[in-house]
């Protein structure tokens, strides 16, 4: 079976720019979730998705956006960039909600600059 | 707020030495604790843990939890290189929609 996978792996925009990161789960699962890496926060939530609805949003600005397809797939969208968003962005997929076990695709790093 | 706290932040130890991790959280409504490992790009699943006292072993690596203390150990016996990490712990917050993680500890294993 697949894992999650991330495209694209590397991104390099400018400040005030917008991006658009895409996440596709493992197979039969149905919530994906996205983090931001950074190395002084470290991991942290952002929002996750189950049947095409946002469960719940960490504390991110509203610049910060996201959405679930029928199929699973999921988009982050990130606006009028800021450098402080440079970051690694991880998502995870799981079977559902309730279903702890969240796998991890391999992450897209963004630099703003 | 929940809170996961990992100790040491990092570790450096020879080949074949043994290694305990810590892992402490302060969640609400606790349901599970979930360790880590992530090398280069995405953490990898290691142990999900739900039960007080029982303990999950894979290979060399093992960990337990006390419910009652609030706690979660990793140890890792005959460390290698490729154990070379940074080890999360993290837990599932209300509801189980996100994963609050701990830093992590940094552990590097000396050939």
């Amino acid at each position: 079976k697949a894992g999650v996978t991330q495209t694209p792996r590397y991104l390099i925009k400018t400040r005030g720019q917008q991006v658009t990161l895409s996440c596709s789960p493992i197979s039969g699962h149905r919530s994906v979730s996205w983090y931001q890496q950074t190395p002084g926060q470290g991991l942290q939530f952002l929002f996750e998705y189950f049947s095409e609805t946002q469960r719940n949003k960490g504390n991110f600005p509203g610049r910060f956006s996201g959405r679930q397809f029928s199929n699973s797939r999921s988009e982050m969208n990130v606006s009028t960039l800021e450098l402080g968003d440079s970051a690694l962005y991880l998502c995870a997929s799981s079977l559902g909600h309730f279903q702890e076990t969240q796998y991890f695709g391999p992450g897209t790093r963004l630099l703003v600059l | 707020e929940d809170k996961v706290v990992q100790s040491p932040l990092s570790l450096v130890v020879h080949e074949g030495d043994t290694v305990t991790l810590n892992c402490s959280y302060e969640v609400t409504n606790f349901r599970s604790l979930l360790w880590y490992k992530q090398e280069k790009k995405a953490p990898t699943f290691l142990f999900m843990l739900t039960s007080s006292g029982i303990e999950k072993k894979s290979g060399r690596l093992s960990s337990i939890l006390d419910k009652k203390e609030l706690f979660s150990i990793l140890n890792i016996t005959a460390t290698q290189t490729g154990d070379s990490a940074v080890y999360l712990c993290a837990a599932p917050g209300f509801g189980n929609e996100k994963l609050t993680f701990g830093t992590g500890t940094r552990l590097t294993i000396i050939p």
